[in-house]
């Protein structure tokens, strides 16, 4: 059965303290990663697509890299407002759909 | 501009009562989606549309169904609502099949 597990399931970190997330995943024939940040209240927003192992993104401050079996979101000296759930899903195997990790809190604390 | 809107934002309701969730989505995406997220925040894929026709249709009840009248809109109905049913709904939207979805706001849905 294809799965997508996140830890921690909740982060806080000072202004500046950087930090990572991670996102391992059981999925025969991995067709992409996906990245989305979600704030309270509104839908998740996409932040990176990922398909091969090896392969790096960044914007801003993330940075997103993957590898066969897991994927990183790198935070550098995070800002307050960075703070929100990060969502990872991947697609792949027998799934025609995205299939969702439970996501990773972060706070980051001015 | 909104991308991908959904209409209501709140919705509370009986058990048993019937509702509609209405999306659209400004885009121009080939493919809608309707997603639950639950009270442990776990997002799941409900259905999705490509082109009016509905290519996934993962294990709901048949209480829901998805209804597109064109290719920019995807209803959500929902028949006999059960206190199991209260949860945020989804609609998002992509073009290509699966890959970067855009997501609506979100219709938070209670049943008493």
């Amino acid at each position: 059965e294809d799965q997508v597990t996140q830890s921690p399931e909740a982060l806080r970190l000072q202004e500046g303290e950087s930090s990572s997330l991670n996102c391992s995943y059981t999925v025969s024939g991995l067709r992409g990663l996906f990245w989305y940040r979600q704030d309270p209240g509104k839908g998740p927003e996409f932040l990176f697509t990922l398909y091969s192992a090896g392969e790096e993104k960044e914007k801003e401050r993330l940075k997103a890299t993957l590898t066969k079996k897991e994927s990183f979101l790198h935070i550098t000296a995070p800002k307050p407002e960075d703070s929100a759930t990060y969502l990872c899903a991947v697609h792949g195997g027998s799934q025609g759909n995205l299939i969702f990790g439970k996501g990773t809190k972060l706070s980051v604390k001015p | 501009d909104t991308a991908v809107s959904q209409t209501p934002k709140y919705l509370v309701t009986q058990m048993g009562n019937d509702k509609s969730i209405k999306c659209e989505q400004n885009l121009g995406h080939d493919t809608m989606y309707w997603y639950k997220q639950d009270s442990k925040k776990f997002l799941k894929i409900m259905f999705s549309y490509n082109n009016k026709e509905l290519i996934i249709n993962e294990t709901v009840p048949n209480r829901f169904s998805p209804k597109s009248p064109d290719k920019a809109h995807l209803n959500l109905h929902i028949n006999s609502l059960e206190l199991g049913d209260s949860a945020v709904y989804f609609c998002a939207s992509s073009q290509g099949g699966v890959g970067e979805q855009f997501f609506g706001p979100g219709t938070r849905l209670t049943v008493l």
